[in-house]
């Protein structure tokens, strides 16, 4: 069965500083990989999704993500961190054939210092 | 991307009443919705996939005639909590898809938070 961890529960970051946040999935085979943020109360805003292809992918709100195969890893980075940047941070998996029926990591709540 | 509506985005009921989630896709037509849960401080937790017209597909634990979902047509599919409790309490986010191809995406609703008293 397909599965996502998301090691860090939560992250504390400075306004300003780089953020990278990990995720490990064990599929079957190669996943469609997504990035979602939830603000508190809020529905989910896609960050960015890997399909195929380049294995840097650009999102908004100046996030990206690299697949990397070997390791089964999609981290989310970004090199300067805003205050609005706080939120929770959930990735995702799906297969590439169901209209996207997808499994989520625990999430990763985070924190901006001033 | 494309707009799903969740209404209502709030809800407080009584124990033993029923309430009924909407999901709408506004401007695309939606082959598949997803229902999902989310406890407080958890991740989501996929429920039911519903295709047009047909009946949904539940997850492993839930309870098929607790949690009643309907998608008669392509813009809308609806969950009904039926005879609520507060362990019912909880965040339920829908996601609609337009197909079921290759490159598919799905777009998240703004959530409905039930509470029941």
């Amino acid at each position: 069965a397909q599965s996502v961890t998301q090691p860090d529960i939560h992250i504390t970051v400075s306004e300003g500083a780089s953020l990278e946040l990990r995720c490990n999935y064990s599929y079957g085979a190669t996943p469609y990989l997504f990035w979602y943020v939830q603000s508190p109360g809020q529905g989910l805003q896609l960050l960015l999704k890997y399909f195929s292809g380049d294995t840097l992918v650009q999102g908004i709100k100046g996030f990206e993500a690299e697949f990397k195969r070997s390791q089964s890893s999609f981290n989310l980075r970004k090199p300067s961190v805003h205050w609005s940047d706080a939120a929770e941070y959930f990735c995702a998996v799906g297969p590439k054939a169901a209209g996207n029926k997808l499994t989520f990591g625990g999430g990763t709540r985070v924190l901006v210092k001033p | 991307g494309a707009v799903v509506s969740q209404h209502p985005s709030r809800v407080i009921c009584k124990s033993g009443t029923s309430v009924k989630i909407e999901c709408r896709s506004l401007d695309f037509q939606a082959t598949t919705m997803f229902w999902y849960r989310q406890f407080p401080k958890q991740s989501l937790m996929l429920m039911a996939t519903s295709n047009e017209g047909s009946k949904a597909t539940y997850e492993q634990g839930v309870e098929k005639d607790k949690f009643l979902i309907n998608h008669a047509s392509l813009t809308l599919s609806t969950l009904t909590v039926t005879s609520a409790h507060p362990e019912d309490s909880s965040f339920y986010i829908c996601s609609a898809s337009g197909g079921t191809g290759r490159d598919t995406e799905a777009f998240f609703g703004q959530g409905t938070r039930l509470t029941v008293v």
